[in-house]
């Protein structure tokens, strides 16, 4: 079975402040998906990330893949109270096409 | 481009009745996932569906649940006599044909089922 454990489990800032959450696995994922949810949404795609190493960057959020494609980190600059929600990471692995959720980070970022 | 559609939003039912949760996939997609949500938890796939076929059902309950995705029409998650265990967020996803690498899935606004 495979998991993803997402720390920090909540994190609340200020307005301004940077932060990193991390997504870690015992498993090799083929790729790695982050998404955003809204209190009575669904998820919403943030980016996925293919390759061991890659970075990706959307406006003040940047997106690491690990180099054993195991692990991820999602990075915001300059947080703001937009950026308040659930952010869940999301692997593909195990041959199938499912994908295998992680346990979440909940930010709240305060003015 | 309309997105995933999910309906109802919300459904109340009581013990021992049906529910049935509708998932019409983003334009162009023929691959829906389901996943349940519970309280305090995390996403966690229930079943994999292609057009008229259940690809992988390994998430689903053996008992009690089951889903359909015709040729024509919406895909089903079908809950019978439920309880109060079942109630939580259903949320439906579709993709494109995935590649072996990854598998971009586009997820609807989920339907919330409260058993009473």
């Amino acid at each position: 079975t495979q998991l993803l454990e997402q720390s920090p489990q909540f994190l609340s800032i200020q307005e301004g402040e940077n932060l990193t959450v991390y997504c870690n696995s015992s498993s090799v994922f083929s790729s790695l998906q982050w998404y955003r949810q809204e209190p009575g949404e669904g998820p919403v795609l943030l980016v996925t990330v293919v390759t061991g190493g890659e970075v990706k960057k959307l406006k003040r959020l940047t997106f690491q893949f690990g180099d054993a494609r195991k692990d991820s980190s999602l990075h915001i600059t300059a947080a703001q109270p937009g950026d308040t929600g659930l952010y869940l990471c999301a692997g593909k692995g195990g041959g199938g096409n499912k994908l295998t959720f992680g346990t979440g980070t909940q930010l709240k970022v305060e003015l | 481009n309309a997105g995933v559609m999910q309906n109802p939003r919300h459904l109340v039912r009581r013990r021992g009745q049906e529910a049935r949760l509708r998932c019409s996939p983003m334009k162009g997609h023929s691959h829906v996932y389901w996943y349940r949500q519970l309280p305090e938890e995390g996403l966690k796939f229930m079943v994999y569906l292609q057009k008229e076929n259940i690809i992988d059902e390994s998430g689903m309950p053996k008992e009690r649940f089951s889903a359909e995705f015709p040729k024509e029409g919406p895909s089903i998650l079908r809950i019978q006599q439920v309880v109060r265990g079942d109630s939580a967020a259903y949320f439906c996803a579709s993709s494109p044909l995935p590649s072996l690498a990854k598998n971009i899935q586009y997820f609807g606004a989920g339907t919330r089922l409260s058993v009473l």
